[in-house]
């Protein structure tokens, strides 16, 4: 019974290249949200996805970043041009319902920017 | 937009003391306060939950205590042991939206041997 699945689990890049964080969910799991956390810092909400759907994105940036959920393959969080202030951990969570259910969170993904 | 302040930010206790953490928030579109608990580098881990029909829940060593009136609630941690040290996190929906939620700042628990 597999949990949330992220990867990579480490990403390094340097300044303007981009990156690409993936996020399976749990088996059964429809909805997909997207968390930040900056160091030392609480989750700041990105995004909510469902299969095919974007329903929320009012926490990510306007510029830049770009997520999709598509009917097949993993949650895909993109972030172009990255920037020193992009390092952070990026976690994935899933439910099966609403946030009336439990959202599960995969072990992240940490973003170096060099 | 909904805000979620917890407190402390840190906390060290003896072991077999009581943690309490507490957490205050606006308006949210339902009653659904859960806790996470998160240890350094994984992702954080549903601790415990409350819904609108108890003003109480205890699980184990862990009660989330709910006052709906003064909008807060906290985690009682009890007989703290050097195994729970972590860091916490309530969370409390959005208050227009149930498809987020939104997280205090956490609390960076430490229980000496």
């Amino acid at each position: 019974n597999a949990g949330v699945m992220q990867n990579p689990r480490h990403l390094v890049r340097r300044r303007g290249q981009e990156a690409r964080l993936r996020c399976s969910p749990m088996k059964g799991h429809s909805h997909v949200y997207w968390y930040r956390q900056l160091p030392e810092e609480g989750l700041k909400f990105m995004v909510y996805l469902q299969k095919e759907n974007i329903i929320d994105e009012s926490g990510m940036p306007k510029e830049r970043f770009s997520a999709e959920f598509p009917k097949e393959g993993p949650s895909i969080l993109r972030i172009q041009q990255v920037v020193r202030g992009d390092s952070a951990a990026y976690f994935c969570a899933s439910s099966p319902g609403l946030a009336t259910e439990t959202q599960y969170f995969g072990p992240g993904t940490r973003l170096l920017v060099l | 937009q909904q805000q979620v302040k917890q407190s402390p930010q840190s906390l060290i206790v003896q072991k077999g003391g009581i943690s309490i953490i507490n957490c205050a928030y606006e308006n949210t579109a339902f009653d659904y306060f859960p806790w996470y608990q998160q240890f350094p580098g994984k992702g954080p881990a549903l601790l415990i939950a409350i819904r609108p029909d108890v003003s109480e829940k205890k699980e184990g060593r862990f009660t989330i205590s709910f006052n709906k009136s003064a909008k807060q609630f906290s985690l009682h941690i009890m007989d703290s042991q050097p195994g729970d040290s972590a860091t916490y996190f309530c969370a409390a929906p959005s208050r227009t939206s149930g498809s987020r939620l939104t997280f205090g700042e956490g609390t960076q628990l430490t229980v000496n041997p």
